[in-house]
């Protein structure tokens, strides 16, 4: 299995500041790794694909980059509304596998 | 435009067969790929399964002795069997429209619907 892993864990970020998100996976896995946000009581919704094309309708303030076994999901400007948990996902084997998500609230 | 729902028991005995179906409303399954997953409660996404409009179908081998996912599309419905369930298959299962190319992700999801494995 592949193991992704993501850091921080959770993080407190205030409107407008420029938020980070990490992901590592266990092995080399290309550019096959997706993101994307969870809101409490919903279910989640693609962000990015391939590590950095932006699914149709996502804001521009979110981008994704990385290749290999690291990869960043950037927020360039924290809204009110992406206060929620965010998830990677590799695509690179025959089963897929997410990370254990990362919480980002109000500070 | 394309919608997902989730359709089933919300409880289930121990031992018992999970049997949960999603309907695909505002376009065709045919020619794509239908997911489900699932997410226990305050925990992360797990994946399931994935079945073609074909028939061909890709599980997580950590479930796959207990797993079958099947398509109708005549209804336009595909399904999950989910055999010898127990508490720890209570979640939340969510289905999803799938995009497999060289990479593969889930683009549309349904609401959800939670199942509890309790006698």
């Amino acid at each position: 299995d592949i193991q992704m892993t993501q850091s921080p864990s959770s993080l407190s970020a205030s409107v407008g500041d420029r938020v980070t998100i990490t992901c590592r996976a266990s092995q080399s896995i290309s550019s096959y790794l997706n993101w994307y946000q969870q809101k409490p009581g919903k279910a989640p919704k693609l962000l990015i694909y391939a590590a950095s094309s932006l699914q149709s309708g996502v804001p521009s303030r979110f981008s994704g980059s990385g290749s290999g076994t690291d990869f960043t999901l950037t927020i360039s400007s924290l809204q009110p509304e992406d206060f929620a948990t965010y998830y990677c996902q590799q695509s690179y084997s025959t089963w897929t596998t997410f990370g254990p998500g990362t919480k980002v609230d109000i500070k | 435009q394309v919608q997902l729902q989730e359709s089933g028991p919300g409880l289930v005995k121990p031992s018992e067969t999970l049997s949960l179906t999603c309907t695909v409303s505002g376009g065709s399954i045919s020619s794509y790929y239908w997911s489900w997953i699932r997410q226990p409660p305050g925990k992360g996404l797990e994946w399931i399964g994935y079945i073609y409009y074909s028939g061909s179908t890709n599980y997580n081998p950590s479930l796959k002795s207990r797993v079958t996912i099947s398509v109708d599309t005549s209804k336009n419905q595909f399904s999950l069997k989910l055999s010898s369930v127990t508490a720890a298959d209570t979640a939340v299962y969510y289905c999803a429209k799938t995009t497999v190319t060289t990479d593969w992700y889930f683009d549309l999801w349904g609401r959800g619907t939670l199942v509890t494995v309790s006698s």
